[in-house]
C-alpha cells in the first residue's frame, strides 16, 4: 500500500461546484503539504500544516481551503471550483527539520 | 516569496550521454533537494544536500550544493531510457518552521 494516498485520483466537475480532495499518510509524519502542478510552472505550494493545530497559506492559497482532521489526514477543498483550477494536485508528508517529502500519486482535477 | 528557476526547461538527449541541469534562487537556502517525477506518478526524492559546497552521489546521479547557497546542480551520467521524467529542485530555509519550495522542473527525454 502507498505511504501517501490521495482520493479521488481523477475528478471532472463543473464550475461552481464544491470539491474536496483527501489525503492520508501512514508514515507518522507531522508535516503535510498540498501542491498544485501545472505544465511549465512546477509545483506550487497551496497550503501546509506542521501539526494538527497548525495551518499555513502557501503561495497560491486563494480559492482553496484545507482541514487537518488528524495527524494522518489533510484535505483540500475548492469551495466554488473555476476552470483555472484545472490541474494536477499533489499531497505530500514529511518530518520536521528536513525537506524530504513523500508524495501521493496525485489527483487530476478538471473543472468545466 | 522565494523563486527557484531551473534550466533547461526541457532537453532531449541520446542514450548514453551525460546530462546536467541546474537550479538558482533569489534567496539563500540551507537545504537543497532533487526530486524526480516519473510519468503518471508523484515526485520521489533523489538526493538531499545539507551543507554549502557539499557534493553527493546516488548511483549515476551527482548533485552539488552551491557555495553561495543560492544554487545547485544535478548531473546524470550515462543516461538510460528510464531516466525519462521531470526533475525538480527544491529548497528549504533553516529552522524548524520552514516550508519546502519547488522549482519549475526540467523535463528530460532520452532517445534510445
Amino acid at each position: 500500500d502507498a505511504d501517501v494516498t490521495q482520493t479521488p485520483r481523477n475528478r471532472i466537475t463543473k464550475t461552481g461546484k464544491r470539491i474536496m480532495l483527501e489525503c492520508s499518510q501512514t508514515k507518522g509524519h507531522d508535516r503535510m503539504y498540498w501542491y498544485r502542478q501545472d505544465p511549465g510552472l512546477g509545483l506550487r505550494l497551496i497550503y501546509y500544516s506542521f501539526d494538527v493545530k497548525d495551518i499555513n497559506k502557501g503561495e497560491i492559497s486563494d480559492g482553496y481551503s484545507v482541514s487537518r482532521q488528524a495527524q494522518a489526514k489533510f484535505s483540500l477543498s475548492l469551495e466554488s471550483a473555476i476552470p483555472n483550477q484545472t490541474a494536477l494536485y499533489f499531497c505530500a508528508s514529511g518530518t520536521s527539520g528536513t525537506g524530504e517529502l513523500f508524495f501521493g500519486e496525485g489527483s487530476r482535477l478538471t473543472v468545466l | 516569496g522565494q523563486q527557484l528557476n531551473q534550466s533547461p526547461q526541457s532537453m532531449f538527449i541520446q542514450e548514453g550521454e551525460d546530462v546536467s541541469m541546474n537550479c538558482t534562487s533569489s534567496s539563500i537556502f540551507n537545504t537543497w533537494l532533487w526530486y524526480k517525477q516519473d510519468p503518471g506518478e508523484g515526485p520521489v526524492l533523489l538526493i538531499a544536500l545539507y551543507k554549502a559546497g557539499e557534493l553527493t552521489s546516488n548511483g549515476r546521479l551527482t548533485a552539488q550544493f552551491g557555495i553561495t547557497r543560492k544554487d545547485s546542480f544535478l548531473n546524470i551520467s550515462a543516461s538510460i531510457p528510464s531516466d525519462v521524467g521531470i526533475y525538480f529542485c527544491a529548497g528549504q530555509l533553516s529552522g524548524g518552521y520552514q516550508k519546502v519550495t519547488f522549482g519549475t522542473g526540467t523535463k528530460l527525454q532520452v532517445i534510445p
